[in-house]
């Protein structure tokens, strides 16, 4: 079946600890995208690529890394640094002439 | 960074209405995307639109790329209660390294029954 899978669903973070949300996909897309989502908001680009061993800062990447390792793959690591880190992550992919598609998020909390 | 003008943020119509949501830009794109988002999930592609004038439709609703290409309107017919959720408008132009996204804070439908 294919299409993007992120996970975890639900993910909890200690104060001071970082965590790694994944996205895998088996579109064979060249570009991958992360988003972050607030309530009453759009959605703000994180870090995006759009190729293997690349990738750009988003409009709010401070706080956040990522890694582009494989075609297939775009971990999305939120660090310490992120004061605020509470919110609904997307990962998007997109392929070349076509439109962006998105997997189905993992809503990151503070405990 | 730009975001695209949807309002009002909140619509409620009832059950068998059409509604009309629009979308503007300060700036043009290429691509015009309306997305609709369910409470936890994550946004499902409804209808995109490449040409400026084009018109699209997707069973129920209908989607338009405005002539100076800086806005876009979808149209839901007839809705039915699995219409409500999210709406989101996004533009993106198509070349190279201006290939992000940008979107609406989107429209929140509620259809009474």
């Amino acid at each position: 079946d294919g299409g993007i899978t992120q996970s975890p669903k639900y993910l909890f973070r200690k104060e001071g600890q970082n965590v790694t949300l994944s996205c895998e996909q088996n579109l064979n897309h060249d570009a991958m995208y992360w988003y972050r989502q607030d309530p009453g908001q759009g959605l703000r680009l994180i870090y995006y690529s759009q190729i293997v061993n690349d990738f750009q800062k988003g409009d709010i990447a401070e706080g956040y890394s990522v890694s582009r390792e494989k075609k297939e793959s775009f971990p999305l690591t939120v660090t310490s640094a992120q004061k605020n880190p509470t919110a609904f992550y997307l990962c998007a992919s997109q392929g070349s002439n076509q439109p962006q598609h998105f997997g189905d998020g993992t809503r990151l909390s503070i405990l | 960074g730009q975001q695209l003008n949807q309002s009002p943020q909140s619509m409620f119509i009832q059950e068998g209405e059409d509604v009309s949501m629009n979308c503007t830009s300060s700036s043009i794109f290429n691509t015009w995307l309306w997305y609709k988002q369910d409470p936890g999930e994550g946004p499902v592609l409804l209808i995109a639109l490449y040409k400026a004038g084009e018109l699209t439709s997707n069973g129920r609703l209908t989607a338009q790329f405005g002539i100076t290409r800086k806005d876009s309107f979808l149209n839901i017919s007839a809705s039915i209660p699995s219409d409500v959720g999210i709406y989101f408008c996004a533009g993106q132009l198509m070349s190279g390294a201006n290939s992000k996204l940008t979107f609406g804070k989107g429209i929140t439908l509620s259809v009474r029954p």
